[in-house]
């Protein structure tokens, strides 16, 4: 079983168009967060939850938005995209918030045409 | 605040020879230290951490860190590198004081290649 799983893998759109990525974890933990990695494998804190509760939310354009439905679950949905958005975005859990060993998924690369 | 700078962006190194990642951090407060690999196409996954104790760490793969407060480094090390050790590394943060950010900060990345 992955510990971490998101969906989907890949994903190419058009501009403007609204996608969204989901993401599961079956470890238990109480933590999730997503990161985006661009070209030059600089990875960025975009949102974390803490027992469905938003506890990180860094300096995004209002059109991610973040939902967990359940602490097991972080999904991410992003409106009108942009070329900018082209990226590698990667769903992670921890224990709780205070540890800093992270698991990751393997990541959704979101391509933006 | 925190931040974590990685000196060299790229590695090169040859097969068996040893190697060296540097990592240096700034934190006002105590703070936890990670290193990351990636794997081509993976995600990360944690190759070795520091909380306390020993200020020298061990983690998988053969890798070691050594923890250097005055310095403020965390620098990674491995004796004998194998061609499967080609990865990017990340060097990480996070303040454990209780006062500061829940936010675990990344260092941009350094790329390891090692040539056979």
């Amino acid at each position: 079983d992955t510990a971490v799983s998101q969906t989907p893998k890949y994903l190419v759109t058009q501009m403007g168009n609204d996608k969204s990525i989901k993401c599961e974890q079956n470890l238990g933990h109480d933590t999730m967060y997503w990161y985006k990695q661009d070209s030059k494998k600089f990875l960025k804190i975009m949102f974390s939850y803490n027992n469905k509760e938003l506890i990180i939310n860094e300096t995004v354009p209002n059109r991610f938005s973040p939902k967990s439905p359940d602490k097991a679950h972080l999904n991410l949905h992003i409106n009108s995209l942009e070329l900018g958005d082209s990226a590698v975005y990667f769903c992670a859990s921890s224990r709780d918030m205070n540890t800093g060993e992270l698991f990751f998924g393997e990541g959704s690369r979101l391509t933006v045409l | 605040a925190q931040s974590v700078t990685q000196l060299d962006s790229q590695v090169p190194v040859f097969e068996e020879a040893p190697v060296e990642l540097r990592c240096n951090y700034s934190s006002s407060v105590s703070v936890y230290l990670f290193w990351y690999v990636q794997y081509p196409n993976q995600g990360l996954q944690l190759l070795l951490k520091y909380l306390s104790g020993s200020t020298l760490v061990k983690g998988i793969n053969g890798f070691e860190a050594e923890f250097n407060k005055s310095q403020t480094s965390f620098h990674l090390r491995k004796p004998s590198v194998h061609i499967s050790d080609t990865a990017e590394y990340f060097c990480a943060v996070k303040d454990h004081s209780g006062a500061g950010s829940y936010q675990l900060t990344f260092g941009k990345g350094t790329k390891l290649s090692v040539i056979p």
